[in-house]
């Protein structure tokens, strides 16, 4: 049974431009969210995705975007880079039926470690 | 204010040795309450959740004080293995989102 995975592990970006990170969920979930991690902090909520359609958003810019496919899986899309946005960028799934409220886990992946330079 | 506030640490203590770790939350209609552990470069992963009666795991044992907001995490008899980072994490009713702190760093020394 696969965890979270995200794809690509690592990468390095110029300010200005653009990326996107990709999550598939764990096997059951259908709802993922985003975190972001800078360095020494704990992480913190951009968005969730549940039906294909943003359920919430957090404290962040509109350069931050998103998307759910059919099958789940979820993209975040980070526009017109900062040298701010470098950080881990961490996506969790869990089954809305168990509602993070009730039982606290999210299941993560290990993340992108972005770099922007 | 953040919404919640742990010590950054470093804790470095020995092996076998009851460790503490302290949070504190601003928001008095949180509702939800957990641990999480994140090794060096890796996920973050629940550790327990928290009660208000208060609730323990093998060495662990966490407890809620609703009218302080403050919520504690004790280790006992800490091994090696016990080095992480500890998030102290929180959900407000109503909410989809966890609310992190910036963790406490703990070292446990042979």
């Amino acid at each position: 049974d696969a965890g979270v995975t995200q794809s690509p592990t690592h990468l390095i970006k110029t300010r200005g431009q653009q990326v996107t990170l990709r999550c598939s969920p764990k096997s059951g979930h259908d709802t993922v969210s985003w975190y972001q991690q800078a360095l020494g902090q704990g992480p913190q909520f951009i968005f969730q995705y549940y039906e294909e359609e943003e359920r919430q958003r957090g404290n962040f810019p509109d350069r931050f975007s998103g998307h759910q496919f059919p099958n789940y899986s979820s993209e975040l899309n980070v526009n017109a880079l900062l040298l701010g946005d470098s950080a881990l960028y961490l996506c969790a799934s869990e089954a809305a039926r168990s509602a993070v409220a009730n039982t606290g886990e999210l299941f993560f992946g290990e993340g992108s470690r972005l770099t922007v330079l | 204010r953040k919404e919640v506030e742990q010590d950054p640490g470093p804790f470095n203590v020995p092996e076998g040795a009851t460790v503490a770790f302290n949070c504190t939350y601003s928001n008095s209609a949180s509702q939800s309450f957990f641990w999480y552990r994140q090794d060096c470069r890796k996920e973050p992963k629940l550790l327990m959740s928290v009660y208000s009666s208060g609730n323990e795991d093998g060495r662990f044992t966490a407890q809620l004080n609703r009218a302080s907001q403050y919520i504690s995490l004790l280790i006992r008899d800490s091994k090696l293995s016990d080095s992480a980072t500890y998030l102290c994490v929180v959900n407000d009713f109503g909410n989809e989102k966890l609310t992190f702190g910036t963790g406490t760093r703990l070292t446990i020394i042979p």
